[in-house]
């Protein structure tokens, strides 16, 4: 069984760019998470997507923005980008998500580099 | 509201010697708790996990956890470290309660084996 799929892997970006980030959730997982993860602030929530519906949103800028398509795939944008936002940002599937406890499968992440 | 507080940013133990990660959480709803370990460059890997079943919770690779209500911890313990238990480690909190918390992870505790 695949695992979650994130794309790409690596990227770099200048200042004020925009981007978007890839994630294809395991089969028959209908939640996405989005997490960021820095050396100073750790690992926090994003937000979280469950059949097409953005269900959770942590506390971030309204520059951080997603979506999730009718086959789970979920995509994560980031505009007007800024030095602060160069990242790993780690996609998480599970079948029903954190409000439901259950065990989230993480994919390796994508590491964003702003200049 | 959740919390997690990871009470070491490093540990380091002798290869054979056992292994104790401090991890006490506040939440104001029955918490599932998690540990997750991250090795680098890969995504995080689900350990074990407690949804309020048994106290003491057996996972993968010799690690088990144990739910203790009345101090709000649970520590992650093996009887023996394995060269290949250097990683860091996230314990993580999740509310049934709703609200835009999704997982909540501690500030993560670096293990270090030492030969």
């Amino acid at each position: 069984k695949a695992g979650v799929t994130q794309t790409p892997r690596y990227l770099i970006k200048t200042r004020g760019q925009q981007v978007t980030l890839s994630c294809s959730p395991i089969s028959g997982h209908r939640s996405v998470s989005w997490y960021q993860q820095t050396p100073g602030q750790g690992l926090q929530f994003l937000f979280e997507y469950f059949s097409e519906t953005q269900r959770n949103k942590g506390n971030f800028p309204g520059r951080f923005s997603g979506r999730q398509f009718s086959n789970s795939r979920s995509e994560m944008n980031v505009s007007t980008l800024e030095l602060g936002d160069s990242a790993l940002y780690l996609c998480a599937s599970s079948r029903q998500g954190a409000l439901k406890n259950t065990e989230a499968f993480f994919g390796q992440g994508t590491r964003l580099t702003v200049v | 509201a959740q919390s997690v507080t990871q009470l070491d940013s490093h540990v380091s133990v002798s290869e054979g010697t056992p292994v104790l990660l401090r991890c006490n959480y506040s939440s104001s709803y029955s918490p599932s708790l998690f540990w997750y370990v991250q090795h680098p460059n890969k995504g995080l890997q689900l350990l074990l996990k407690y949804t309020s079943a048994a106290t003491l919770v057996k996972g993968i690779n010799g690690f088990e956890a144990e739910f203790k209500k009345s101090e709000t911890s649970f520590h992650l313990t093996k009887p023996s470290a394995h060269m290949s238990d250097a990683a860091e480690y996230f314990c993580v909190v999740s509310g049934a309660g709703g609200g835009a918390d999704g997982l909540t992870f501690g500030k993560g505790t670096h293990l270090i084996i030492q030969p």
